[in-house]
């Protein structure tokens, strides 16, 4: 069964960095990109960036350089991102979702909630 | 940053059909862009539409379909039903690993 199976919810103050999880199962990991997508509540979807999981390299949203950064652990097909000086604007769900191979994501993990409060 | 205009929301009837758009302003969407789709249920993950325009994914309705409009990607939802009602998000590829999701659709069914 292909799946993406995202790490628990995380409560972060102010400043803080957060480092989400998504493990990967039911398909070769290396033949994919994988892409970070965040939904603050009622709002939109808003896409972060992707991994090669080859190792081959990241992109990132303008938004997000600097702050963003997306690892892979092929031994454990996990595909991680770290998010630093945290807001009260990074308060989301953040998705991964694995690629089809024609530039859309189309296998998604079931989201992780980020709170930061103070 | 570059911004990816839909239309705030739509209203159709059961059996009805509604186009959703997916612009760049004054630049034209194309093909190139490879637009997709998405629909997002409230606290749902979003589920995959259409790809490179206008490939279904797997185990999506024949009542949705995809193309370009003029210089819009577009979404057709041809005899709408009930489980339709949900928002609905465009996604562009803009070259060089980078993508930009629209605005968002919702789509109302009553």
């Amino acid at each position: 069964q292909v799946q993406l199976v995202q790490s628990g919810a995380e409560v972060k103050k102010p400043g803080a960095s957060v480092k989400l999880s998504c493990k990967a199962s039911g398909f070769t990991f290396n033949n994919y990109f994988v892409h970070w997508v965040r939904q603050a509540p009622g709002q939109g979807l808003e896409w972060v960036g992707q991994i090669n999981p080859r190792g081959d390299g990241t992109t990132y949203a303008q938004q997000f350089q600097g702050r963003v950064t997306m690892t892979r652990d092929t031994s454990t097909s996990t595909v991680y991102m770290e998010l630093s000086s945290l807001t009260s604007e990074d308060m989301a769900v953040y998705y991964c979702a694995r690629d089809s191979s024609v530039y859309a994501p189309n296998i998604w993990g079931q989201g992780t909630l980020v709170t930061v409060s103070s | 940053q570059t911004m990816v205009n839909q239309e705030p929301s739509f209203s159709v009837s059961p059996g009805g059909t509604v186009t959703l758009t997916c612009g760049l302003g004054s630049a034209s969407v194309s093909t190139r862009h490879y637009p997709s789709w998405y629909q997002q249920a409230p606290g749902q993950a979003p589920r995959t539409l259409i790809y490179s325009t206008n490939s279904r994914s797997s185990g999506v309705p024949d009542r949705f379909s995809g193309s370009i409009l003029g210089n819009k990607a577009a979404l057709t939802i041809t005899g709408a039903q009930a489980d339709d009602d949900s928002d609905y998000y465009c996604l562009l590829y803009m070259g060089r690993g980078i993508y930009v999701f629209g605005s968002g659709t919702k789509v109302t069914v009553l």
